[in-house]
């Protein structure tokens, strides 16, 4: 079965820093990967997802994401944080059977 | 386009009660999750549903636990009794066919049981 791994549980950037969250994923065959964004009170808002083609995709809000097969990782980046970013960031890997994996999240906080 | 909407928005019950939280998913998506987070143990898939038929109830927590879905726009997810470990945040999630489809969730339901 698939699993998702995310390294950092918490992540302080100062606003306007860049920021690069990080997901390493185990699964055999081309994952589907997607990142989501859950602000506090709130559900999972869906922020990009990578299925097949260029590895480098363009999400909402600013955000872009690599997938590095070699790696077996599918970062999150942007280039600018802003302070509406602060949140939980969940990476999610998806397979053929239905099943979706989701990461413990990484909790990034924004100095101003 | 509405979203997926859980009702309550948040629930506090005593140990013993039954709880019965609420989710009508998007219009047309025929998948179904629900889902628990705790603090402790992250988001954890409870069961999942497709064409309203429970597909994996393997997360359920105990026999405590029962989910419906009784038609394509609702569906339920009952705790009965209720006790305090049950405290926790219950989201719905829904779905189109294809694995390669993002789950779209609901605002959740934070449930306390004292």
């Amino acid at each position: 079965a698939q699993s998702v791994t995310q390294p950092d549980i918490h992540i302080t950037v100062s606003e306007g820093a860049s920021l690069e969250l990080r997901c390493n994923y185990s699964y055999g065959a081309t994952p589907y990967l997607f990142w989501y964004v859950q602000s506090p009170g709130q559900g999972l808002q869906l922020l990009l997802k990578y299925f097949s083609g260029d590895t480098l995709v363009q999400g909402i809000k600013g955000f872009e994401a690599e997938f590095k097969r070699s790696q077996s990782s599918f970062n999150l980046r942007k280039p600018s944080v802003h302070w509406s970013d602060a949140a939980e960031y969940f990476c999610a890997v998806g397979a053929g059977n239905n099943d979706m994996r989701f990461g413990a999240g990484t909790r990034l906080t924004v100095k101003p | 386009d509405a979203g997926v909407i859980q009702s309550p928005r948040h629930e506090v019950t005593e140990m013993g009660q039954e709880v019965t939280l609420r989710c009508k998913p998007i219009s047309g998506h025929d998948y179904l999750f629900w889902y628990r987070q705790t603090m402790m143990r992250g988001l954890e898939l409870l069961i999942y549903f497709n064409n309203n038929v429970p597909i994996d109830d393997s997360g359920m927590p105990e026999d405590r636990f029962s989910a419906k879905m009784p038609n394509a726009s609702f569906s339920t997810l009952k705790i009965q009794p209720s006790e305090p470990r049950d405290s926790a945040v219950y989201f719905c999630a829904s779905r189109w066919s294809g694995s390669n489809q993002p789950q779209h969730f609901g605002d959740g339901t934070r449930l306390s049981i004292l």
